[in-house]
């Protein structure tokens, strides 16, 4: 009964290409999350969506573009994949965003993402 | 702006120390909330606690605990009598807008048997 999932679970690709990301959560959350983790652990907020809606857009290169089907899915495409782009991405979500009673964002268990 | 600091890179305990990471946060939001986090090894991030801005009361969870000190602005993370089980990532974290996470740069902690 996974909370929130990603696939794939590991990805490597070549610069250049063009890749995508799923994440679907079964929780009935309506805000959904992406963070870029970096190779130095450091975690940083991408995009954020409630109800569909971008919410936050975090000065992140328009090659990263986000796209939610329905509240119950965040996918990430990535376009000409460069280096740099190599990281851990996760997605979340919450309830109402972290301000709610219901305190807690739930984290997907990561992609690792290594483009060569 | 922002900011949560997490100025211990690294820290190496003997299982059963007690052991502190430190979490001093800024912003100028009178209504915030804050996170710590746990990140194994395995790389999953776990959710250990949350707490607005109006609620200074200490928190306490088996062998974690948690003190907030608004005066100091900072959020510390003790955990008593550690394990091996207790080696990981914990991150610090603030939101004011509640839609995102700011994150410190993490305390990677060592407990050796």
């Amino acid at each position: 009964d996974t909370a929130v999932s990603q696939t794939p679970k590991y990805l490597v690709t070549q610069m250049g290409n063009d890749k995508s990301i799923k994440c679907e959560q079964n929780l009935g959350h309506d805000t959904m999350y992406w963070y870029k983790q970096d190779s130095k652990k450091f975690l940083k907020i991408m995009f954020s969506y409630n109800n569909k809606e971008l919410i936050i857009n975090e000065t992140v290169p328009n090659r990263f573009s986000p796209k939610s089907p329905d509240k119950a899915h965040l996918n990430l495409h990535i376009n000409s994949l460069e280096l740099g782009d190599s990281a851990v991405y996760f997605c979340a979500s919450s309830q109402e965003g972290l301000a709610s009673s219901y305190n807690e964002q739930f984290f997907g268990p990561g992609t690792r993402l290594t483009v060569l | 702006a922002q900011k949560v600091t997490q100025a211990q890179t690294e820290i190496s305990v003997v299982e059963k120390e007690d052991v502190t990471l430190d979490c001093v946060y800024e912003t100028r939001d009178t209504t915030y909330y804050l996170f710590w986090y746990k990140q194994p090894p395995s790389g999953e991030l776990v959710f250990l606690i949350r707490r607005n801005s109006f609620d200074e009361q200490n928190e306490i969870s088996g062998r974690y605990s948690w003190n907030f000190q608004k005066s100091t602005s900072s959020f510390n993370f003790t955990i008593t009598a550690s394990q091996v089980v207790d080696s990981a990532v914990y991150f610090c974290a603030l939101t004011a807008s509640g839609y995102a996470l700011n994150f410190g740069k993490g305390t990677s902690l060592l407990v050796t048997p």
